[in-house]
């Protein structure tokens, strides 16, 4: 079975533009998080959607947003991107949304904003 | 909220030498719990989980974990450590009454094992 794959693997933008990342989930996952990593604050959650429903979210600006289709792929984009939006952006899928299931990550999107 | 620390965050190991990474949580009620290690130039894998029943869980790779819910930890154990251990380790829990934080992640260890 395949993992996580997200596109494009490596980005480039300048401040002020914005970014649209892409997640396909594990086949028949139906649950998307998206994860940031930096090296100052780590592993930080941003947001979980199920069944084209956002039901989490992390304390982040409303410049981060996403949404997921009915196929379960998700999108995550930033709007009016800063310098310090530079960072690896991680998406992992589960099978549900339910605490208790184990996520699993795909490579990430590396993104740099200058 | 939520919090997970990870007292070391650089561990220098020689092979064959034994491994105990620490981790300890905030929240007190039901929570899951796991590691993840991202190897050099790979993405973040499972190495184990604990959701209920037995504390004392294995993974892959040999590792295995212990939960003791008194002291909010889950550490992580190797008894002989290999070079290819060499790696970033990462605690991180999800508050099984639906994960409103989602993960959350502990710093993060970054293990050198020395051949």
């Amino acid at each position: 079975k395949a993992g996580v794959t997200q596109t494009p693997r490596y980005l480039i933008k300048t401040r002020g533009q914005q970014v649209t990342l892409s997640c396909s989930p594990i086949s028949g996952h139906r649950s998307v998080s998206w994860y940031q990593q930096t090296p100052g604050q780590g592993l930080q959650f941003l947001f979980e959607y199920f069944s084209e429903t956002q039901r989490n979210k992390g304390n982040f600006p409303g410049r981060f947003s996403g949404r997921q289709f009915s196929n379960s792929r998700s999108e995550m984009n930033v709007s009016t991107l800063e310098l310090g939006d530079s960072a690896l952006y991680l998406c992992a899928s589960s099978l549900s949304g339910q605490g208790g299931k184990t996520q699993y990550f795909g490579p990430g999107t590396r993104l740099l904003v200058l | 909220a939520q919090s997970v620390s990870q007292h070391n965050h650089h561990v220098i190991l020689s092979e064959a030498a034994s491994l105990e990474l620490g981790c300890n949580y905030s929240y007190g009620g039901t929570v899951n719990l796991f590691w993840y290690v991202q190897y050099p130039g790979q993405h973040l894998q499972l190495l184990l989980k604990y959701f209920s029943g037995d504390p004392l869980v294995k993974g892959i790779k040999g590792f295995e974990a212990e939960f003791i819910k008194s002291k909010f930890s889950f550490n992580l154990r190797k008894p002989s450590v290999q070079w290819s251990d060499t790696a970033e380790y990462f605690c991180a829990v999800l508050n099984s009454g639906g994960g409103a934080d989602g993960l959350t992640f502990g710093k993060g260890t970054h293990l050198i094992i020395q051949p």
